[in-house]
């Protein structure tokens, strides 16, 4: 597709267990990007990648969440250990360089019960 | 306090009407900024994207920003039901670029 994809769409979970969230950028695009939104505290930065350089993950908020990217394409966001405060809408975005406007996919809307 | 204010509304206008949603922010270093419009469910779209103060149209859409006040406002003018979503500012420093700071987001009602 032409757009930011995220997946799955929805995804509902247990407290405790690791949880995996996707995103595959817009083609071409060099800088990706994570943010949560949650009704608290809005869109937050969590992590970003460009090329090959060492990824910014100063918005990480603790060390149960990691994220790689494998091939300077396809991402993953990983949750370990699952706690009710990671319920939220954790979004992707991709850009062509990391000055660039950041184009949104629409989230996964992860429920921890 | 947060470095990006915004007034979470809701705004409800009848439909025709010129919307004017605005955001103060405190850190003088940023340089870019943004406007996303966000639908129910879905990730926000980018509508403007400035650099400058002064203003910069897209159709129905003027973004302005005064960096000597620290606020931005995007007007909407002939309003639609369809423009009727979240509207939320964005903005970067220059030495931080890829690090959106958005606001919390404004709800627009516009009404048939």
């Amino acid at each position: 597709g032409a757009g930011v994809s995220q997946s799955p769409s929805n995804k509902v979970t247990e407290k405790g267990k690791d949880v995996e969230l996707r995103c595959d950028p817009i083609s071409g695009h060099t800088a990706l990007y994570w943010y949560r939104q949650s009704l608290g505290q809005g869109l937050e930065f969590l992590i970003y990648f460009q090329g090959n350089s060492a990824p910014d993950k100063s918005g990480l908020p603790s060390d149960r969440f990691s994220a790689e990217r494998t091939g300077g394409s396809v991402s993953t966001l990983t949750i370990q250990r699952t706690q009710q405060e990671d319920s939220a809408v954790y979004l992707c975005a991709s850009s062509s360089n990391g000055d660039q406007p950041q184009h949104f996919g629409d989230g996964t809307r992860l429920s921890i019960l | 306090q947060k470095e990006v204010e915004q007034d979470p509304g809701p705004l409800s206008v009848p439909e025709g009407a010129i919307v004017s949603l605005n955001c103060t922010y405190s850190n003088s270093a940023f340089q870019y900024f943004m406007w996303y419009r966000q639908y129910s469910r879905k990730g926000p779209e980018l509508l403007m994207y400035t650099y400058s103060s002064g203003n910069k149209e897209d159709g129905r859409f003027t973004a302005q920003v005064d960096k000597s006040s620290k606020y931005i406002s995007l007007f909407i003018r002939d309003s639609q039901p369809s423009d009727s979503a979240t509207y939320l500012c964005a903005m970067t420093s220059m030495d931080s670029s890829y690090k959106l700071i958005f606001g919390s987001g404004t709800r627009l009602l516009v009404r048939p």
